[in-house]
């Protein structure tokens, strides 16, 4: 069983959808929860970041972490065709920054 | 742009050869670290360099070696290239971003053993 487990889709959507894209973890001691887009081509973006459980919420863009189910959720309000990529979910433990990567879900948001 | 750079884009090798992949960071972002994402994979952690000195590794053999030079540039080598290495090479750049350090990845080299 991997560390950090994604579905990698894809998951095609209609444009104005709301996009729920998951993760699951085995490592309890995972405390940095982050989500990455990766547009084709290019290197991850960090979209959000969230320490330890709760919500986080940045314009359309809004982080859930649920560490007793070991569980993170990236949620896309009023998705755009803009928003097609690959989202990659990644967790780290306290000290070094050095996360792992879960395998990443591609979305495609059609007009 | 993240002000990560990477040479060269693209880069075919064969089976046995020797590579370098360099990257450049903005200045005052001391930690530097390099990844290898295979198609349809998330990026795995090959080691991160602080002031010029590895300071962690991933799952990957000696073969894989790196440097960091003062000017905030770095380097990947892999030597015997092997099929499997085919992959984008992704360097990252960390910095403190308000109470929270960052990753700033770099564009990425990509890698085609043959």
């Amino acid at each position: 069983q991997k560390e950090v487990e994604q579905d990698p889709g894809p998951l095609s959507v209609p444009e104005g959808a709301i996009v729920s894209l998951n993760c699951t973890y085995s490592n309890s001691a995972f405390q940095y929860f982050m989500w990455y887009r990766q547009y084709s081509r290019k290197g991850p973006e960090l979209l959000m970041y969230t320490y330890s459980s709760g919500n986080k919420e940045d314009g359309r863009f809004t982080a859930q972490v649920d560490k007793s189910s070991k569980y993170i959720s990236l949620f896309i309000r009023d998705s755009q065709p803009s928003d097609s990529a690959t989202y990659l979910c990644a967790m780290s433990s306290g000290g070094s920054y050095i996360p792992t990567f879960g395998r990443g879900t591609s979305l495609i948001v059609h007009p | 742009e993240t002000g990560v750079t990477q040479s060269p884009t693209h880069l075919i090798k064969t089976r046995g050869q020797q590579v370098t992949l360099r990257c450049s960071s903005q200045s005052g972002h001391n930690t530097v670290s390099w990844y290898q994402q295979a198609l349809g994979q998330g990026p795995q952690f090959i080691f991160q360099y602080y002031r010029e000195e590895e300071n962690g590794r991933g799952n990957f053999p000696p073969r894989f070696s790196g440097l960091q030079f003062p000017n905030y540039s770095s380097e990947l080598n892999v030597n015997a290239l092997e099929l499997d290495d085919s992959a984008l090479y992704l360097c990252a750049s960390t910095a403190q971003r308000g109470a929270q350090e960052t990753q700033y990845f770099g564009p990425g080299t990509r890698l085609l053993v043959l």
